[in-house]
């Protein structure tokens, strides 16, 4: 069973620090992966897809990479702002569900940026 | 453009009692998904559909059933709701075959408490 972990769970910092998120996962056959972000008591955000084939992409401040060999992937922050306190998920999808679309979804962590 | 809705907002049940959740796209997609997030556990698929008149079951079907009889509509219902149905329920779209980013689009949410 594929499986994604989120690491760490809640991470505090201040504010204009850089920092990374890490999401691992269990199946190395990766179709892509999701990083998403959610504001208390909302929805879901989509922040930057990786494909399968390739390495980062960035957005902004943002910048998530994938290494599919050693089965991570990490999002970068750079010079974190009070805005940016939210939770982080990450959600893999597998070649086998390329198709369906499903994806398996960390635990995600919660980002608190202290001013 | 409204993207993924979600009806009714928060509702409250008491055990035994019957309800169902609207979710509507105006994107055109095909791909429709319910999620259902608890603590500690982030987001689960409950029911999936591929198009119009199709479901499918995800990871955790048991207690709810689905239908998608038009194709900007994905209707999730608890016909006897239990508590461990209390959780926040997303539902979400997906983009694909036209070329551009295969990516989900999620809705703001429905908090259901079941006493």
């Amino acid at each position: 069973k594929q499986e994604v972990t989120q690491i760490p769970a809640a991470l505090s910092v201040p504010e204009g620090e850089n920092l990374v998120l890490n999401c691992s996962f269990t199946d190395s056959a990766i179709y892509n992966l999701q990083w998403f972000r959610q504001d208390p008591g909302k929805g879901l955000t989509s922040l930057l897809l990786i494909q399968s084939s390739q390495r980062e992409q960035t957005s902004g401040r943002l910048n998530a990479s994938l290494d599919k060999s050693s089965g991570r992937s990490t999002l970068y922050i750079a010079a974190s702002q009070p805005g940016d306190s939210a939770t982080y998920l990450c959600a893999f999808r597998g070649h086998g569900s390329s198709n369906t679309g499903k994806l398996i979804f960390g635990q995600g962590t919660t980002l608190q940026v202290k001013p | 453009n409204a993207g993924v809705t979600q009806t009714p907002k928060f509702r409250v049940l008491k055990t035994g009692q019957s309800m169902t959740l609207l979710c509507a796209q105006d994107m055109n997609h095909e791909y429709m998904y319910w999620y259902r997030q608890d603590p500690g556990m982030g987001l689960r698929l409950i029911h999936y559909s591929v198009g119009e008149g199709t479901t499918a079951k995800g990871e955790v079907p048991d207690g709810y059933n689905v239908s998608r009889l038009k194709k900007q509509n994905f209707l999730l219902g608890l016909e006897s709701a239990a508590p461990s149905q209390t959780s926040v329920y997303f539902c979400a779209s997906r983009s694909w075959g036209r070329g551009g980013r295969d990516e989900q689009f999620f809705g703001p949410g429905t908090r259901l408490t079941v006493l």
